[in-house]
């Protein structure tokens, strides 16, 4: 089955500082693709960043990487520069074929809090 | 360019009451996904369409629950009856095929009294 665990519950990290959301992940598919998600205090999901299971480079987007170690099954995000406004859920997520079914999966989050 | 529009933003009711939550996907995006979340469960998803047609629904909690997508631009998700422990925000979301990423409505705040 396809499983998503995300271990830091909360996060904490100083203005400017970069920090790193774990991301472990376990599927039998050799075909998936990693995402990232926000969910500020207001609620909406906001969509990240994306890694494909054959992608040969980490993903970035601005401020936002993802550490993509295969071997390891992790996908850990990786934001710099951490403004106010990073402070928010986050979650992971794998699609994978599961049984003829293309669906996302997600983590239980990590609460990440941006100290001034 | 609009995203997914959900509407209500918010409902309150009292148990017993059918409840219709609806959804508008961007345009040209050809998957609807229908998600539940809950402190206690997490995101969940309840029902994905592809060009319309229900792909997997497995994750719908029982028969009081029901998915319909007549037209590409337009999807509702009823319950009924409503229980107490329906409450909980309901997100829609589309993509432009299963496998791309998902842009999420802003939910509806579901409470059931």
């Amino acid at each position: 089955a396809q499983k998503i665990t995300q271990t830091q519950p909360g996060m904490f990290v100083q203005e400017k500082e970069a920090v790193t959301l774990d991301c472990t992940y376990d599927t039998s598919d050799p075909s998936y693709g990693l995402f990232w998600y926000k969910q500020p205090s207001s609620g909406e999901m906001i969509f990240l960043i994306y890694q494909g299971s054959y992608d040969q480079q980490n993903a970035t987007e601005g401020r936002y990487s993802l550490n993509f170690q295969k071997a390891r099954k992790s996908a850990n995000l990786v934001i710099s520069a951490s403004q106010l406004g990073d402070s928010a859920m986050y979650f992971c997520a794998m699609r994978a074929n599961q049984g003829g079914s293309e669906k996302l999966v997600f983590g239980k989050g990590t609460k990440l809090t941006v100290n001034p | 360019d609009a995203g997914v529009i959900q509407s209500p933003r918010h409902e309150v009711t009292e148990m017993g009451q059918e409840v219709t939550l609806r959804c508008k996907p961007i345009s040209g995006h050809n998957s609807l996904f229908w998600y539940r979340q809950t402190m206690m469960r997490g995101l969940e998803l309840l029902i994905y369409f592809n060009n319309n047609v229900p792909i997997d629904d497995s994750g719908m909690p029982e028969d009081r629950f029901s998915a319909k997508m007549p037209n590409a631009s337009f999807s509702t998700l009823k319950i009924q009856p409503s229980e107490p422990r329906d409450s909980a925000v309901y997100f829609c979301a589309s993509s432009l095929s299963s496998n791309q990423p998902q842009h999420f409505g802003d939910g509806t705040r579901l409470s059931i009294l």
